[in-house]
Parts: C-alpha cells; sequence; structure tokens
C-alpha cells in the first residue's frame, strides 16, 4: 500500500538540539497529522494540521502544512531524553474519506 | 475516561490457521478503524467500521474481515494465515466517521504467525 517519504530514516542528536523532520507525498492531502509512538505502544498523536500553509505549535513541537497540500515538516526544539521514539507523519488523501495514510518513520535518539 | 483497548497482546498461530483480534473503543466513539503495522514500517490502513458498517476499505484481501458490535467494540478476522500477516494490529476508535475525527490508538496486537 501506499505509504508516505518520511525523513530523515534515522536521528541520533544530543540533549537540547532542534530537530526537524518532513514528510512528502505524491498526492494532495488534506489533513496532515504527526503522531509519536513508543516502544510496545499505539501511535499517539501530537499535532493536527486542516489547511495548507497552517503553522501550528504543541509545547515545542511545531509543525507546518505545505502550502503546495503535498508536505509537512514537524520541528522539535530543544529535545530531551523523553523525545526518544519513532515520529510518524500521516494525512488523509482527498477523497479518502477518514483513512489514514501513514509514513515511514523517522526514529530518534538523543544522546544526554 | 476508557482508552481504547486490545485482545490478546500478543499471539503466535502457524500457518493456514484463523485468528480473530479484539478491540474496545474510547467510550462515546462509534467509529473503529484497524491498521497492520509491519516491522519497522508505518500503519497501513486495513478498514473502518461506523455504527456496524464497513465505511472503507483499504487494500487487504478479502480473507482479512471485521465486525463491528452494538456497543461499538471491534473484531478483525484473519483467515487462512500467511507468514506476512506478523504484525503489529492496531485498532483506533474516533467520534464518528467524519473526515476531521482524531483517530485514538490502541496498543496493538502483536502476531507472529510460523
Amino acid at each position: 500500500g501506499q505509504q508516505l517519504n518520511q525523513s530523515p530514516q534515522s536521528m541520533f542528536i544530543q540533549e537540547g538540539e532542534d530537530v526537524s523532520m518532513n514528510c512528502t507525498s505524491s498526492s494532495i492531502f488534506n489533513t496532515w497529522l504527526w503522531y509519536k509512538q513508543d516502544p510496545g505502544e499505539g501511535p499517539v498523536l501530537l499535532i493536527a494540521l486542516y489547511k495548507a500553509g497552517e503553522l501550528t505549535s504543541n509545547g515545542r513541537l511545531t509543525a507546518q502544512f505545505g502550502i503546495t497540500r503535498k508536505d509537512s515538516f514537524l520541528n522539535i526544539s530543544a529535545s530531551i531524553p523523553s523525545d526518544v521514539g519513532i515520529y510518524f507523519c500521516a494525512g488523509r488523501p482527498t477523497g479518502g474519506g477518514n483513512k489514514l495514510t501513514f509514513g515511514t518513520g523517522t526514529q530518534l535518539k538523543v544522546e544526554l | 475516561e476508557t482508552g481504547v483497548t486490545q485482545s490478546p497482546t500478543h499471539l503466535i498461530k502457524t500457518r493456514g490457521q484463523q485468528v480473530t483480534l479484539r478491540c474496545s473503543s474510547q467510550s462515546g466513539h462509534n467509529t473503529v478503524s484497524w491498521y497492520q503495522q509491519a516491522l519497522g514500517q508505518g500503519p497501513q490502513f486495513i478498514f473502518q467500521y461506523y455504527r456496524e458498517e464497513e465505511n472503507g476499505r483499504g487494500n487487504f484481501p478479502p480473507r482479512f474481515s471485521g465486525l463491528q458490535f452494538p456497543n461499538y467494540s471491534s473484531e478483525l478476522n484473519v483467515n487462512a494465515l500467511e507468514l506476512d500477516d506478523s504484525a503489529l494490529y492496531l485498532c483506533a476508535s474516533s467520534l464518528d466517521g467524519g473526515t476531521q475525527e482524531t483517530q485514538y490508538f490502541g496498543p496493538g496486537t502483536r502476531l507472529l504467525v510460523l
């Protein structure tokens, strides 16, 4: 099945650093979502974006819905050890109802 | 408020067998979606149930089937299991089937097919 292209695949950063990851699609999406998944758990929603150009923050997290509606990025500022995990972008394609299409994931590792 | 729960947490089956996975949706939610997450990949949409009716299906063969009950809990059934069916199966509930409704995920059932 289709998956969104997410990069980077993994990141190993120092505590306190800022992190950026992005997600691209070949088709237009009308919603972009960012989830975090910890080992042994299901994905947890971090940020939801519903309009092209929208920029939304949730604490240290900031995400944007690309103008072309084919991409989105997530920034994490001043990373801390509990930011470790796998981050997934997900989107709802136009005409796709409530079905979510997920990215391939970015694994974040934070060095103390 | 009770979150989404799934059972069992782990399961081992052999090729050709059948399996039933269960999901209890969050209180007040009438829509359940099922996803398959292979190791190292993102979840893939299997299907969604809204008020006991299938409301969308992904690219999965008919041996993947489901049910939703009047209390909005749900089952995923997989017949004639194949080795490639080994994965984490996630269910997610939402308030209704609307396209902007947030989906809340359960912890998943990890299925291993030998």
